[in-house]
Order: structure tokens, then sequence, then C-alpha cells
């Protein structure tokens, strides 16, 4: 397996609160990404890194921001938690000239 | 728009037998295309990959066919097994032009039950 680990695994919190995710990696890969899960939607992306320093909005990045200030950790901050974004967010790595991204196991983020 | 579309929500399949997934796609420049398998409480996990040079990919018991002129994959498992109850996602991405078209879109997925 990838060496990707995304803390914390599981966190409740209120609306209007903010809220980081970590993911960090061993893999020494360039490009990292975020996603969120959800049912009928299937993974979108919400942000991407591809270096230190370097990153870009995906497709649902309203309401989140990002930040790598070393290869192997990137992290998704959530300013001011709404309940739309209850979901499920998966950190991934790797990704370009054909091959794969690896998932880290995913962090369950509920929003009262 | 979905740019990946994967029109079956659910599958059921006996064990022994073919489970036969698809996944449609919109984007002409898409060049490779992946199918991911994810068991609840974790994370996806890669299964097996096609370039558009190819029309077909093997591996093990499964087996990817890709059809560009209808913009159709499909993921073949056979035979299938009860472990292989899980969704599955199918993925495609631009990567010969570069940036964030290199960037994958995902479909919905499709959860595929194996019944013993």
């Amino acid at each position: 397996d990838a060496g990707i680990t995304q803390s914390p695994r599981h966190k409740v919190t209120e609306t209007g609160t903010p809220v980081t995710l970590r993911c960090h990696q061993t893999e020494n890969h360039r490009y990292m990404y975020w996603y969120r899960q959800d049912p009928g939607h299937g993974l979108r992306l919400i942000h991407y890194s591809y270096g230190v320093k370097d990153t870009d909005k995906g497709e649902v990045s309203d309401g989140y921001s990002v930040s790598r200030s070393k290869t192997e950790d990137f992290l998704l901050t959530l300013e001011s938690a709404t309940s739309s974004q209850t979901s499920v967010y998966f950190c991934a790595i790797g990704g370009t000239s054909f091959n794969e991204q690896f998932f880290g196991p995913g962090t369950r983020l509920t929003v009262l | 728009d979905q740019q990946v579309k994967q029109n079956s929500p659910s599958l059921s399949v006996q064990e022994g037998r073919i489970s036969i997934l698809n996944c449609d796609y919109t984007n002409s420049m898409f060049d490779y295309f992946l199918w991911y398998k994810k068991y609840p409480a974790e994370g996806p996990t890669f299964l097996i990959s096609i370039s558009s040079i190819k029309d077909k990919n093997e591996d093990g018991r499964f087996t990817v066919f890709l059809n560009k002129s209808a913009k159709h994959l499909s993921l073949h498992i056979v035979p299938s097994q009860p472990g292989d109850s899980a969704v599955y996602f199918c993925a495609a991405s631009a990567q010969n032009y570069g940036g964030s078209q290199g960037n994958l879109i995902f479909g919905k997925g499709t959860k595929l039950s194996v019944k013993p």
C-alpha cells in the first residue's frame, strides 16, 4: 500500500467552526489531491497540488482552502464549516504521466 | 454536465459468473481510463487501467475493454467472487493535454454484489 495517512479519521463539528484535515505521504510524490465523496456524486476533486506551495482549484473548491508547505503534507481547511460539507474526504497522491492515483483511508466529517 | 457516466447504480451477479460494469464518457480528449474498487470505510484502490491507444487490457480475472468510437468502456470480471462485492468507479483523464486536464474525472460508481 502507498504510504498515505489521513487525520483525523472521524470528526464531528458544528456549523461555523474552522476545520483542518491533514494528509501525510511517505512516497515523496509531487502530486497530491483532495476529493470528497457523496452519495449520488462519486468522487469530486476539491483542490490539488503539483508541488510545494503550488496548488490549484478543482471542481468543487468553494468553501475550501489548501496549503502545502512540505512535500509530505497537504492540508485541507474549511474556514467556516457548513452542513453541506458533511462528507467523506479522501486524499490521493500520484497521477502524472499515466501513473495511477493512490488514495488514503478517508476522513468522515459531520457538520451539525 | 457529467463527463463520465456509470448509468447502473447497482449490479447483482451470481458467484462464478461474469460481471460486466459499464462506463460512458463524453470528452473526446480523454486518453487514459482507470477502474477503482472501493470497500466500505476504505479508500478507493486502483484496479486496472487502459490507454486510448489500446482496446483491451487484461490482468488476471479483470479485463477492461475500450471502444473509442462509442466512447464506452467496460470492466469484465471473470469469474466473479463474493470478495469482488464493492463499489466500482470508472475514471478518465486527458493525460496528453497536461496541466489540470490530467486530473481524473470519476463516474458516480456502480455497486456490485456477488452472491454465493
